[in-house]
């Protein structure tokens, strides 16, 4: 069974700096493309970064150059490191397993909640 | 504000049959596949719908999708109380980013 859990969330100044990680389970993890997408609380879904898996990585304009998506294979361990945070990154923030023959996002995680406030 | 168009919320009555559209532009709609994506009340987001019209394996056939153009439809056939959802269409876009529409509220009347 495929599994994705997320940790990490939690309260920051801001300005401050986060690291979320996402523990994948039940699959290949070294063979799937990974992806960080958001949600703030009682709005829609925003793409947050992705990862190939070659290590190539990809960002909106909104996060790029505070945000660091990196993977550990050995450890089937996904990370997002955020810098410079704002109020306006507050949300939920879901890990997702890319899945290339559907063309999108097949298994989501829980989500962990990243709150930036002083 | 979401680069995918959806109506904020949409209501039926159960049997009935609703559709929520998804609309866009020639960048995303227009020349990638669509997605749908069920979030139920305090859950993450569940693959629905995937390259327009594709079912994964488990969601049932009262569900289906179609895009034309620019713009994608959701359809749900014999409404069930258990549908009462957030909908969301996603696309990838040619400027290298995904993008997702603002959610439809489903209500079971």
């Amino acid at each position: 069974e495929v599994q994705l859990v997320e940790s990490g969330g939690g309260l920051v100044q801001p300005g401050g700096s986060l690291r979320l990680s996402c523990a994948a389970s039940g699959f290949t993890f070294s063979s799937y493309d990974m992806h960080w997408v958001r949600q703030a609380t009682g709005k829609g879904l925003e793409w947050v970064s992705a990862i190939g898996t070659a290590g190539d990585t990809y960002y909106p304009g909104s996060v790029k150059g505070r945000f660091t998506i990196s993977r550990e294979n050995a450890k089937n361990s996904l990370y997002l490191q955020m810098n410079s945070l704002r109020a306006g990154d507050t949300a939920v923030y879901y890990c997702a397993r890319y899945e290339y023959s559907y063309g999108t996002f097949d298994y989501w995680g829980q989500g962990t909640l990243v709150t930036v406030s002083s | 504000q979401s680069v995918l168009t959806q109506p904020p919320s949409a209501s039926g009555t159960p049997g009935q049959r609703v559709t929520i559209s998804c609309s866009g532009s020639s960048s995303n709609i227009g020349s990638n596949t669509v997605n749908w994506y069920q979030q139920l009340p305090g859950t993450a987001p569940k693959l629905l719908i995937y390259s327009n019209n594709q079912r994964p394996s488990g969601v049932p056939d009262r569900f289906s999708g179609s895009k034309s153009g620019t713009s994608a439809s959701l359809a749900i056939s014999g409404l069930q109380s258990e549908d009462e959802a957030d909908y969301y269409c996603a696309a990838w876009d040619d400027s290298q980013v995904w993008v997702f529409g603002g959610g439809t509220k489903l209500t079971v009347l």
